[in-house]
């Protein structure tokens, strides 16, 4: 299937880091995504990892990728309370329609001063 | 650069009034175009995706359709709103092959009272 798992919440103090998890059921995913949404916006695309790495680091951003668990975490390095958002796991797979996207539900990132 | 665009940003229907949506993307050609809905529980649901003029595929059983008379174009539409239409509605575009990113509009807030 094409079930992606999120936990729903995650509070963290503004300077710490921050750990978003995810986890996917599908072996045959091609890339993996984290997708930020600020209140009453849209979603924008932070960054993503093809399935075949375990590693991407773009700035305070770092994925690491555990394809033996399928499971996919975000680290924000220096969390700001600007950071505060719903980030969204999605993952596309290998012969699906194509630019089909699997979403997870969203973790609620609340970053306190 | 590529802009996508929605219409309206807010939307306050009575149940039983029809429903047009739309959205469109500049600076890209033969986009594949998507159409979301995020209601309370914050997942995100694909409704409808297009990967061509004409032609709409939709994920879900519903009162709502889908159009795409132009390129660049793609219209959310119902003949009679129900209660349960009400949510975030996001309209997403990607292009070709590979990585699959989508890239999203600002959103639709429909509430059918």
């Amino acid at each position: 299937g094409e079930d992606v798992e999120q936990s729903l919440f995650l509070s963290v103090r503004e300077g710490d880091s921050s750990v978003i998890n995810c986890t996917y059921t599908d072996s045959s995913s091609t890339y993996l995504y984290w997708y930020k949404q600020e209140p009453g916006a849209g979603l924008q695309l932070l960054t993503y990892i093809f399935s075949n790495m375990d590693m991407k680091q773009d700035q305070r951003l770092t994925v690491l990728l555990n394809k033996k668990d399928k499971h996919l975490s975000l680290r924000i390095a220096d969390t700001q309370t600007g950071d505060s958002a719903i980030y969204f796991c999605a993952e596309s797979i290998r012969g699906s329609t194509l630019g089909r996207l699997y979403f997870g539900r969203g973790t609620q990132l609340t970053v306190w001063p | 650069s590529q802009t996508i665009h929605q219409w309206p940003a807010t939307l306050v229907q009575p149940v039983g009034s029809p429903l047009s949506l739309e959205c469109t993307v500049e600076g890209t050609s033969n986009p594949n175009l998507y159409w979301y809905r995020q209601a309370a529980g914050r997942g995100l649901q694909l409704l409808f995706y297009s990967v061509g003029i004409g032609q709409i595929s939709s994920e879900v059983p519903q009162n709502l359709s889908a159009s795409r008379p132009q390129d660049r174009q793609f219209i959310l539409s119902s003949k009679k709103l129900l209660l349960s239409d009400s949510g975030f509605y996001l309209c997403a575009w990607s292009i070709g092959q590979g990585i699959y990113e989508q890239y999203f509009g600002p959103g639709t807030r429909l509430t059918v009272t």
